[in-house]
C-alpha cells in the first residue's frame, strides 16, 4: 500500500526551529517529486515547497523562502522540512504529498502532522 | 504567488450536475495545461480528482470532469451525491517551479 506518514509536529515559540519528517513506503521513493502543502486552521491548501526526485532541484513559496529547507533521504525513504526562524502564521496543518517525476501534480497525500507557532 | 479564485460556497441537490470555477491569470492557470483538482472532507487529508485539467486518475468516479477556458477552469459533478459534500481545491502550476492553489470552495448536498 502506498503510504506518507508525516511526523515532527508540535508547540513551539516563535523564532523557534521545528524538523518535519515524512516517511514514505509502499511506492520508489526516489522516482517520485515530493511536496510540502499547509493548511492553517479553517484555511485552504498552500504549496510549501517541492523537491525533484533526485534532490537536484528545490522550491519554496516566496513566504517560506531563506526559512524552510526542503530535503530527503533516499537510504531512508524520508522527505524532511527543516523550518526556522517560525512565526505565527506558520501555524498548519503541513502535509507532505507525492507527485510524478516531470508532471505537476500531487496524487497521493499523508494525513499530516500539526504546528503550533505559539509562546 | 497570489491564490486563485474560487466561489466560496456552492449548493446542489442529489442527481444535480454542479460546476466550480477556479480563475487566475496568464501565467498560472493560462500559460499552462496543469491544472489539478483537490476534494477535501472534514478532518481528512485532500484527495487528487483531476489532474492535466481534465485527467481522472484510476478509482475517480467519471461523474468528475475538469476543462479549462483561458485564465479559468472548472470542474463538473454530474449525478451530486451526499458524500460529494467536501471541500474542493483547484491548483495550478505557475512556473518558475511553483503552485499555487485556489481558496477552496465548499460544496453543500441539500
Amino acid at each position: 500500500e502506498v503510504q506518507l506518514v508525516e511526523s515532527g509536529g508540535g508547540l513551539v515559540q516563535p523564532g523557534g526551529s521545528l524538523r518535519l519528517s515524512c516517511a514514505a513506503s509502499g511506492f520508489t521513493f526516489s522516482s517520485y517529486w515530493m511536496y510540502w502543502v499547509r493548511q492553517g486552521p479553517g484555511k485552504g491548501l498552500v504549496w510549501v515547497s517541492r523537491i525533484k526526485s533526485d534532490g537536484s532541484s528545490r522550491s519554496y513559496a516566496d513566504s517560506v523562502k531563506g526559512r524552510f529547507t526542503i530535503s530527503r533521504d533516499k537510504a531512508k525513504n524520508t522527505l524532511y522540512l527543516q523550518m526556522n526562524s517560525l512565526r505565527a502564521e506558520d501555524t498548519a496543518v503541513y502535509y507532505c504529498a507525492r507527485g510524478p517525476r516531470g508532471d505537476y501534480y500531487m496524487d497521493v497525500w499523508g494525513k499530516g502532522t500539526t504546528v503550533t507557532v505559539s509562546s | 504567488q497570489s491564490a486563485l479564485t474560487q466561489p466560496a460556497s456552492v449548493s446542489g441537490s442529489p442527481g444535480q450536475s454542479i460546476t466550480f470555477s477556479c480563475t487566475g491569470t496568464s501565467s498560472d492557470i493560462g500559460g499552462y495545461n496543469y491544472v489539478s483538482w483537490y476534494q477535501q472532507h472534514p478532518g481528512k487529508a485532500p484527495k487528487l480528482m483531476i489532474y492535466d485539467v481534465s485527467k481522472r486518475p484510476s478509482g475517480v468516479s467519471n461523474r468528475f470532469s475538469g476543462s479549462k477556458s483561458d485564465n479559468t477552469a472548472s470542474l463538473t459533478i454530474s449525478g451530486l451525491q451526499a458524500d460529494d459534500e467536501a471541500d474542493y481545491y483547484c491548483c495550478s502550476y505557475a512556473g518558475s517551479s511553483e503552485w499555487v492553489f485556489g481558496g477552496g470552495t465548499t460544496l453543500t448536498v441539500l
